[in-house]
């Protein structure tokens, strides 16, 4: 079990439609991330966010969206995507910017067709 | 980020102590030496930090070398639940106010064999 909560555990999209990836956690921490994975490939850092902030957006396409509504809540929202864009998402969170570890959540696993 | 480089894979006997190596020779004074692991279907878990010292938790031991160029992460007593990628990962600390900014290497795919 794991303390970042990501919903759904599966999404199948069409290229055309509009989705939205949830992540929450309940642990006071004040950064979220987002990461992309493709198969058999290291996570890749797409958003930081800090305090609600967009701290970092690491040149990723804006058919990705991200939003954090509050401190505890993180959705990465999804607009006409490529079937290249099918990865496994992963949202992780922190408590500060010190040496503190990232929790990450076990993803979306995301198919686009 | 200092560039990190560990071996594609490895293996090791159920009971016996898993030995991951991760070179960083490029590691400046501040930069911090951590290591994930991410078993099958799972996100990353993190497992263990250094700065100069050797560290020890519950779950394994870092020794670092004396010119910090590398270390080497410690599973004592592998299981067969220790099958995992295990990715070691030099982080500048506190970038940003309140975050951070982790970047994975390919990492080591380790299999624990019975």
């Amino acid at each position: 079990d794991t303390e970042v909560t990501q919903t759904p555990k599966h999404l199948v999209m069409g290229m055309t439609n509009k989705k939205s990836l949830k992540c929450e956690q309940h642990m006071g921490h004040r950064a979220m991330y987002w990461y992309k994975q493709k198969a058999k490939k290291p996570p890749e850092l797409m958003f930081v966010y800090s305090y609600e902030k967009l701290s970092i957006n690491e040149s990723v396409p804006s058919r990705f969206s991200p939003e954090c509504p509050n401190s505890s809540l993180l959705n990465l929202h999804l607009h006409a995507l490529q079937p290249e864009d099918s990865a496994l998402y992963l949202c992780a969170s922190s408590p500060r910017g010190d040496n503190s570890p990232l929790h990450f959540g076990n993803g979306t696993r995301l198919t686009v067709t | 980020d200092a560039k990190t480089t560990q071996p594609t894979s490895m293996d090791c006997a159920e009971g016996r102590a898993a030995n991951l190596p991760c070179n960083h020779s490029t590691i400046s004074g501040n930069e911090y030496v951590y290591w994930y692991r991410q078993i099958h279907s799972q996100g990353p878990q993190y497992i263990i930090h250094g700065l100069k010292n050797n560290e020890t938790n519950e779950m394994a031991s870092l020794i670092i070398t004396e010119d910090r160029k590398s270390s080497t992460l410690i599973l004592p007593h592998a299981t067969l639940r220790d099958t995992a990628v295990y990715y070691c990962i030099v982080r500048v600390p506190f970038i940003i106010q309140g975050a951070q900014k982790l970047v994975f290497g390919q990492g080591t795919r380790l299999t624990i064999n019975p």
